[in-house]
């Protein structure tokens, strides 16, 4: 059946980078990418971009391009996602989710990361 | 930009509810509904407008097209509260919608 598995919750101080993983399994990728979406605590949900395992494609939302890199191991059907320079905003839950080419909607997803930024 | 409404609601069991999501500009029928409980990954209802996710109860259903989109729960059950959310995917980026929180009576 299709997965998608994160790593574990991150704690940084401000400043630091993160780097989260997102383990596909269960289903052909060239059919699909990763989507990254993040929530801040009580808030709705933010698109952050879109990524393809298959041939390492991109495209990001532009308030986060300058400090976000999304990155892919097609040997392994991983995703990353590294945000850099971490604010204390930048806290949240991190979720990757599988993205139908073509359709765009985001059919399965990850349980979450939670990333804290915290002095 | 999607902007829903109502920001909340409740309701009883048994209710009929409707939730409307707005686009800025058309997005013809690219638009998404999921549905989040509490501390739990969202899930997807309903695509391109009004194509009902496998394994999703017929009381969920969507419609709309161009900039307007609803979302109705023919009958609201104990299992339908949390927050839905539409997002748009007919150009990136791939805008939410703010949420609309769900309560039960």
């Amino acid at each position: 059946q299709v997965q998608l598995v994160q790593s574990g919750a991150e704690v940084k101080k401000p400043g630091a980078s993160v780097k989260i993983s997102c383990k596909a399994s269960g289903y052909l990728s060239p059919s699909y990418g990763i989507s990254w979406v993040r929530q801040a605590p009580g808030q709705g949900l933010e698109w952050m971009g879109w990524t393809s395992i298959s041939n390492g494609a991109t495209n990001y939302a532009q308030n986060l391009q300058d400090r976000f890199t999304m990155t892919t191991d097609t040997s392994t059907s991983t995703a990353y996602v590294e945000l850099r320079s971490l604010r204390s905003d930048d806290t949240a839950i991190y979720y990757c989710a599988r993205d139908e080419i073509g359709r765009g909607r985001l059919d399965f997803w990850g349980q979450g990361t939670l990333v804290t930024v915290s002095s | 930009q999607m902007t829903q409404s109502p920001s909340s609601l409740s309701a009883s069991v048994g209710d009929r509810i409707t939730i409307t999501c707005r686009a800025s500009q058309s997005i013809k029928t690219s638009l998404n509904w999921y549905h989040q409980e509490p501390g739990k990954a969202p899930t997807i209802l309903i695509s391109g407008g009004s194509d009902l996710q496998s394994g999703v109860p017929f009381r969920f259903s969507g419609s709309g097209s161009g900039t307007e989109f609803t979302l109705t729960i023919s009958s609201l059950q104990p299992e339908d509260f949390g927050t839905y959310y539409c997002q748009q995917s007919y150009t990136t980026p791939r805008t939410f919608g703010q949420g609309t929180k769900v309560e039960i009576k």
